[in-house]
């Protein structure tokens, strides 16, 4: 099955710096990596997603780059703030296969003020 | 629009009781639905999903059970709770055939065994 790993368990980031998160997923069938942020005592929510057939997506300050070759996948965040302090889940699945995720283990952005 | 409702938000709840959390989306019709649980920290463990009335799939053989009495309706239940069965527990939802695996996530329900 689908194996996903997030290289950093932690990230510690000063206000206004770029964030990367990095990830790494095993099967090369899957073809969609959705991000998810988890605030404080509340469910994770979809942020961004990259499906297979593009390199690259963004929304404002968030942006997901996707290299298939090397199977690993990167959320990347602009200009950071306070309120992006979160865990962040990456997760990989195949698309057209009963809608199974395979999540990472979460990475934990503290940006400081 | 689709909402996803779950309840109650935190429970306490001494070892060896009963457990039963429930959870209901609105503004959809036979969606996937998925029970996970997040220990302090950890990442999000998939415990059952069904992909329709009655149907469920267990992922991590457990003290847990699921049932799903109407399409919209999701509920995690045990007979008798364990310490080991703290967490925060998560609903989840998805389309079948969208192309793409959305996973919405409900609120959550916090749940504390002494």
């Amino acid at each position: 099955g689908e194996n996903v790993e997030q290289h950093s368990s932690t990230l510690s980031v000063q206000e206004g710096d770029s964030a990367v998160i990095k990830c790494t997923y095993s099967d090369s069938a899957s073809n969609y990596f959705p991000w998810y942020k988890q605030e404080l005592g509340k469910g994770p929510q979809l942020i961004i997603d990259i499906r297979s057939n593009v390199g690259e997506k963004k929304d404002q300050r968030i942006a997901v780059t996707l290299n298939k070759t090397a199977k690993h996948f990167s959320l990347h965040i602009t200009e950071t703030q306070p309120e992006d302090s979160a865990v962040y889940f990456c997760a990989a699945s195949i698309g057209n296969a009963g809608n199974m995720l395979t999540f990472g283990g979460g990475t934990r952005l503290m940006v400081k003020p | 629009s689709q909402t996803i409702h779950q309840w109650p938000a935190t429970l306490v709840q001494p070892v060896g009781s009963p457990l039963s959390l429930e959870c209901t989306v609105e503004g959809t019709s036979n969606p996937n639905l998925y029970w996970y649980r997040q220990a302090a920290g950890r990442g999000l463990q998939l415990l059952f999903y069904s992909v329709g009335i009655g149907q469920i799939s267990s992922e991590v053989p457990q003290n847990l059970s699921a049932s799903r009495p109407q399409d919209r309706q999701f509920i995690l239940s045990s007979k008798k709770l364990l310490l080991s069965d703290s967490g925060f527990y998560l609903c989840a939802w998805s389309v079948f055939g969208t192309g793409g695996n959305v996973l919405t996530f409900g609120a959550g329900s916090r749940l504390t065994v002494l």
